[in-house]
């Protein structure tokens, strides 16, 4: 079975700063790892996603995160924020097998302010 | 094209009756999931279907069920509702509903039982 922890419930944070959202994850097979954003009163919408291969992953408005397997963690990075980013962010993993569903943490509330 | 779309936005209900949630997929998508949230959590899974077959089921009771019609949109039913089901229930799409398939969110329908 699979689990996520996303280590901070709030961030808060300055317009144009750089932001960390932490993840942690549990697995005991191989993984694939998501990162989703939710706005107020919408769906999810994805934002990166780690397959295999490159470490490093980019994905939409700017963010990219970092699979890294010894800490199992895959944290979510921008250099720097605007407004518009303020949001609720979900980190999300998959196991290797099929029906197995996304596993989601409990959310990260970015805040960002001017 | 239009994307997953749920119905109704909004619905309240008492404890003992009964819901049906419905969902139309992406056009071409075959696979629908459908996940828990509730307030300050994240998304929990609740079914997966695939060509109208259940692919995967997470941990909630008998009373939930759901089902897939040939044009592949989805129905999940809650019966004898109690208060602890009040969420946002969420459906999402994908074409075969692989693992490591990007999923497509509807944005849900916000159930509130009294």
């Amino acid at each position: 079975a699979q689990s996520v922890t996303q280590l901070d419930s709030q961030v808060p944070v300055f317009e144009e700063a750089p932001v960390e959202l932490r993840c942690n994850y549990s697995s005991s097979v191989s993984v694939y790892l998501f990162w989703y954003v939710q706005y107020p009163n919408q769906g999810l919408q994805l934002l990166l996603k780690y397959l295999s291969g490159s470490t490093l992953v980019k994905g939409i408005n700017g963010f990219e995160a970092e699979f890294n397997k010894s800490q199992t963690s895959f944290h979510l990075r921008k250099p720097s924020v605007h407004i518009s980013d303020t949001a609720e962010y979900f980190c999300a993993v998959s196991g290797n097998q099929a029906g197995t569903a996304l596993i989601f943490g409990k959310g990260t509330t970015l805040s960002v302010s001017s | 094209d239009a994307g997953v779309t749920q119905s109704p936005t909004h619905l309240i209900k008492t404890r003992g009756q009964h819901v049906t949630l419905r969902c139309s997929p992406i056009s071409g998508h075959k696979s629908v999931s459908w996940y828990q949230q509730v307030l300050g959590q994240g998304p929990q899974f609740i079914f997966q279907y695939y060509e109208k077959e259940e692919r995967g089921r997470g941990n909630f009771p008998d009373r939930f069920s759901a089902r897939q019609f040939p044009n592949y949109s989805s129905e999940l039913n809650v019966n004898a509702l109690l208060l602890g089901d009040s969420a946002l229930y969420l459906c999402a799409s994908t074409l075969t509903g692989d693992r490591y398939e990007k999923l497509f969110f509807g944005s849900g329908t916000q159930l509130s039982v009294l």
